[in-house]
């Protein structure tokens, strides 16, 4: 099963950078990252992905490690619609997309 | 824009009734996904189909049942519903394999079961 690793919780204050990060130590050199957001009583929705250079979208941007075992979410300037759990995942070789339990992001005014 | 539909969107059951979770993308893609979310939980992967004709087991498929009727269509079906199978469930489609493509996930179906 593709499984990554990120911290249960964070804060961050409104208007600041957020930083939000994942380890993915069994990825392969194929296999893309994906960041989705899962705002309250809705489902999860799409942020952002890459392979291996550092993207950039509207919504935020995606800074992926040189060696693609960790990358971070980067939320230039917090609001507190932001606030959300944040799941990274990467699809394995058997074609599971495993979500885990992913990153409860808090923002304070 | 429909995107994913889930149908129904709220159901309550009694222990031992059956029913079937409905779930239509169109937006031609090759691979779906059936997932339940418990409060305060992420998401847990049930079944996925990665192609017309093929489903797989996900983390956690005891208790279910799945159906690829065409490419649009992937249905969950509860056999005997237990209180255990109280959650969310929520609907994803991808145009393959999660790669360049995204997943795009339904609006989520609540279920309670007595």
């Amino acid at each position: 099963d593709a499984k990554t690793t990120q911290p249960n919780s964070m804060e961050s204050n409104e208007e600041e950078p957020v930083h939000l990060p994942c380890n993915h130590s069994t990825i392969s050199g194929t296999d893309y990252i994906h960041w989705y957001r899962q705002l309250p009583s809705q489902g999860p929705e799409y942020v952002i992905h890459g392979l291996t250079s550092n993207v950039n979208n509207r919504m935020a941007s995606l800074a992926i490690a040189e060696d693609r075992k960790s990358s971070t979410l980067i939320l230039h300037r917090a609001t507190l619609r932001d606030a959300a759990v944040y799941y990274c995942i990467y699809l394995g070789r058997d074609d599971k997309i495993i979500f885990g339990k992913g990153t409860r992001l808090h923002i304070l005014p | 824009n429909a995107g994913v539909t889930q149908t129904p969107k709220f159901q309550v059951l009694k222990t031992g009734q059956s029913m079937t979770l409905q779930c239509a993308q169109d937006m031609n893609h090759n691979s779906m996904y059936w997932y339940r979310q418990d409060p305060g939980m992420g998401l847990r992967l049930i079944y996925y189909s990665a192609s017309e004709g093929t489903t797989d087991k996900g983390e956690v498929p005891n208790g279910y049942n799945v159906s690829r009727l065409n490419k649009r269509e992937f249905s969950l079906r509860l056999e005997s519903a237990a209180p255990s199978q109280t959650s969310v469930y929520f609907c994803a489609s991808s145009r393959d394999r999660v790669g360049t493509g995204e997943l795009f996930f339904g609006e989520g179906s609540r279920l309670t079961v007595l």
